[in-house]
Order: C-alpha cells, then structure tokens, then sequence
C-alpha cells in the first residue's frame, strides 16, 4: 500500500482564495483525522471521521473550515475564503480501528499570502 | 481523554538509551498509551502502544507502571536519526471495534541525539 496520500504537497494562494486538500486514506481503514501543525500551537486535531461519519469537529476553527468524506477512500478539507492565519501544514491520518495505530500523510504545506 | 505530561526537552548520546517519561495520572481502564514520533517536516510515526503491559517491537521499548499513571518509551541503542519530537498521547480504545477515538497530540519531548 501506498501510505496515506495527500494532496497537493504544496500549496500559495491569495487571501480569499478557496483552497482544497485531499486526502485518500490506507485501503481498508475506516477512521480518518485531519489535524493542522503551527508552530505556535502545535498539532491541532481539527476533525475525524469513523465510516465517512464526522464524529467530533470540535477542532474547526470557524465556519471557512468545513471537511467531507463521500466515501470510504476519499476526504476533502475545504477552506473557503483563506486566510493568512491559515497557513500552516495540514496532515491527514487514518486508522483501521480503535486499538490500532494511525498512519499519518506527508502533508500539504499551505501559505495564503 | 487522560492528559500527559512529558519533559519539553532531552538529549542522548548516540548508541545510548534514549529513556523517555511521560505522566499520565488521571488515565482511566480503557485507555491505552500509544508513542509517536515527528521527524522534522515529516508527518507523525507511530512507535509503539500498550495498555498495562510493557511492550516491545523493532523500535522500542514501552515501559508502563503498575498503577498505569507513567510509561517509559526506551530506545535501546539511539542513532542520529531518532533525533525528533516525541509524543505520549492517552487513547481511548478497545480492540478492532472498527471505529477510532480521538487521538490529540501534546507539547511532546524534543529528543536530540548527539555524537
């Protein structure tokens, strides 16, 4: 297998730009996490789903943010207008199950300038 | 889920063991400790995981107390390239339910590995 594959591994736009990230999990896991690294607050668990179900999205920041996942081998997060504070690098998890271990991305590197 | 407590910060000479602590006193019955590791610029790793017995696999050692309220992740003979941040992080769970709970990064340890 692959390995949890993001895309694109980087990304600039403009302020007020819509931004995209994907992400396609490991075959066969059924969990799958988004979180957000800054240096000034770390990794930040941002939403997970268990079977293309959000369970907690706690960790959106605001209404800009929303995620999707319409099926088992695909998830967007969607950022809609971006912002600078938004830059950071996001990286995409998934995990078969509880019990198991995550596997985590490469990450997508976001600058809104 | 528990919260943990780990040192910002650690060195270890290479071909040493990299013992590292972590506290994870309000840990309840059904929550397991996992380590995972950041090498710079890339995405988390996992190392290892246990619920109450000490753990061992091709990267580490985990070492958890009696009471459950600390663990120890052990890297027997550290290289250069363990050089990272590492992360005890307390995780609810039973076994291949099929579903995940929340899994939430700390602060973690800064580890480096010097010659």
């Amino acid at each position: 297998d692959a390995g949890v594959i993001q895309s694109p591994r980087h990304e600039v736009t403009e302020m007020g730009q819509e931004v995209t990230l994907r992400c396609k999990p490991i075959s066969g896991h059924n969990s799958l996490f988004w979180y957000r690294q800054t240096m000034m607050r770390g990794l930040e668990l941002l939403i997970y789903f268990n079977n293309n179900v959000p369970i907690d999205d706690s960790g959106m920041p605001e209404d800009r943010f929303s995620a999707k996942m319409p099926n088992a081998s695909f998830s967007t997060l969607k950022i809609q207008p971006s912002e600078p504070r938004d830059s950071a690098v996001y990286f995409c998890a998934s995990e078969r199950g509880q019990g198991t271990e995550a596997f985590f991305g490469q990450g997508t590197r976001l600058t809104v300038v | 889920d528990a919260k943990t407590t780990q040192p910002t910060s650690m060195d270890c000479a290479e071909g040493r063991a990299a013992n590292l602590p972590c506290n994870h006193s309000t840990i309840s019955g059904n929550e397991y400790v996992y380590w995972y590791r950041q090498i710079h610029s890339q995405g988390p790793q996992y190392i290892i995981h246990g619920l109450k017995n000490n753990e061992t696999n091709e990267m580490a050692s985990l070492i958890i107390t009696e009471d459950r309220k600390s663990s120890t992740l052990i890297l027997p003979h550290a290289t250069l390239r363990d050089t990272a941040v590492y992360y005890c992080i307390v995780k609810r769970g039973r076994r291949n339910t099929g579903t995940a709970s929340k899994l939430t990064f700390g602060t973690g340890t800064r580890l480096q590995v010097t010659l």
